[in-house]
């Protein structure tokens, strides 16, 4: 069975930085892309950064881009997430999520964890 | 970016019904590209279509997804009660992903 657990939320203080972490079992976490996805409670979905098999490849949206590292460790079947210069509006539930296609680049997503919570206030 | 716009923002309807919501792309996105995601209070999204028209594993066959280019669509025939929940439509275009803002599906 195919689990995703993410972990490492909390309360942080503006500009203050935090590091996710999302273990994967159930599936052989290196041949599958992996994407971090953020929602504000009771708000839409909003992508955030995915990162290739290998980890070779990261994207990233404009809104984090130079503040937050995707990253993995294939050998310890986790996806990280550093974020940075956290502001207010990075307040939100991370998902982490597996792509759908073996070997592919991240096109949707057919599992994801339960999320766990940011929060960014003084 | 592909801005993806749904609409309605929320759609009342009684089970039995016919649901047909939208999402509507800023660019043209490849069908292969395009997914929509079920989600329901409290769990994190679920899968429904991929490839625009795909239905995902666990989904019956009263789900449809089906349009390209710019518009496209997704059809519940025939509404149950576990279908109501917000539904997002995604796509990925050069390594970037986006999601319409959701339509909300409400029990008239």
């Amino acid at each position: 069975e195919v689990q995703l657990l993410e972990s490492g939320g909390g309360l942080v203080q503006p500009g203050g930085s935090l590091r996710l972490s999302c273990a994967a079992s159930g599936f052989i976490f290196s041949n599958f892309a992996m994407t971090w996805v953020r929602q504000v409670p009771g708000k839409g979905l909003e992508w955030v950064s995915g990162l290739t098999p290998g980890g070779d490849s990261t994207y990233y949206a404009n809104s984090v881009k130079g503040r937050f590292t995707i990253s993995r460790d294939n050998s310890k079947n986790t996806l990280y997430l550093q974020m940075n210069s956290l502001r207010a509006e990075d307040t939100a539930l991370y998902y982490c999520a597996k792509d759908f296609i073996r070997g592919g680049s991240g096109y949707y997503f057919d599992y994801w964890g339960l999320g766990t919570l940011v929060t960014v206030s003084s | 970016e592909i801005v993806l716009t749904q609409s309605p923002g929320t759609l009342s309807l009684s089970p039995g019904e016919r649901a047909t919501l939208s999402c509507r792309a800023s660019q043209s996105v490849g069908t292969r590209y395009l997914a929509w995601y079920q989600q329901k209070p409290g769990q994190a999204p679920r899968l429904l279509i991929y490839g625009a028209s795909s239905r995902a594993t666990g989904f019956p066959d009263r789900f449809s997804g089906s349009g390209s280019g710019t518009d496209f669509t997704l059809t519940i025939s025939r509404l149950e009660p576990e279908d109501f929940a917000v539904y997002y439509c995604q796509q990925y275009d050069s390594s970037l992903i986006t999601f319409g803002q959701g339509t909300r599906l409400e029990i008239k």
